[in-house]
């Protein structure tokens, strides 16, 4: 079993449709929480943390459940440029060790 | 600021050929991160280094794989000799020593090998 578990999608949506990532993590000594988007042939950035009592930044909410060991994203009002791999990252701890889903891939429709 | 650089950006190799990858890291940011991307997964990382100690190599095929950062700025990593598995993009990223799992990894744009 993984250690970050992701549905690969993709997930075709169209414009200004709501969409859910989620994403379960197995290691229970997981310190902290992250989305990473990519896109297309470039490299990983970050979106946001995740923290217990759930963030929000504009349109992306991101929300954290230790007790069941998940991770989710919501994105709102979907535009063409979010279309993109969006990666679970787990940091282990002590170490910044980052462990990265699969990715989700998005893709909004015009 | 100037972001994390990485060369070349594509490479093509034989199998059992040798190739070679540098990395050099946002000023000042004290650790340094190889991770392999195979098409279609996560990047997995091979090797971590702050300053120029090796933190955490337990991914690192170290039977082909090796590296380095010899003055605690760049690094370059080297494969020795190629299987066509190791075809991936190879990325590089570094971030600030900062509070344990607070600090975000900033990566450089890859280097895609194909191994042929």
């Amino acid at each position: 079993r993984k250690e970050v578990e992701q549905d690969p999608g993709p997930f075709n949506v169209p414009e200004g449709a709501t969409v859910a990532f989620n994403c379960t993590y197995s290691n229970s000594a997981s310190q902290s929480f992250f989305w990473y988007r990519q896109d297309c042939r470039k490299e990983p950035k970050l979106l946001m943390s995740v923290y217990s009592s759930g963030n929000e930044d504009g349109r992306f909410t991101a929300q954290l459940n230790r007790a069941s060991q998940y991770i989710s994203l919501l994105i709102r009002d979907s535009k063409l440029s979010d279309s993109a791999t969006y990666l679970c990252v787990v940091n282990r701890g002590a170490t910044n060790k980052l462990i990265f889903g699969t990715g989700t891939l998005l893709a909004v429709q015009p | 600021e100037a972001g994390v650089a990485q060369s070349p950006r594509y490479k093509i190799i034989e199998k059992r050929q040798s190739v070679a990858f540098w990395c050099n890291p946002i000023s000042g940011h004290a650790t340094l991160y190889w991770y392999q991307q195979i098409l279609g997964q996560g990047p997995k990382l091979l090797i971590q280094f702050q300053n120029n100690g090796v933190v955490d190599d337990s991914q690192l095929p170290k039977d082909r794989f090796s590296a380095e950062r010899l003055k605690g700025v760049d690094s370059t990593l080297k494969i020795q000799p190629a299987k066509l598995e190791d075809s991936a993009v190879y990325l590089c990223a570094s971030s600030p020593v900062g509070r344990q799992g607070e600090y975000e990894q900033y990566f450089g744009p890859g280097t895609r090998l194909t191994v042929t």
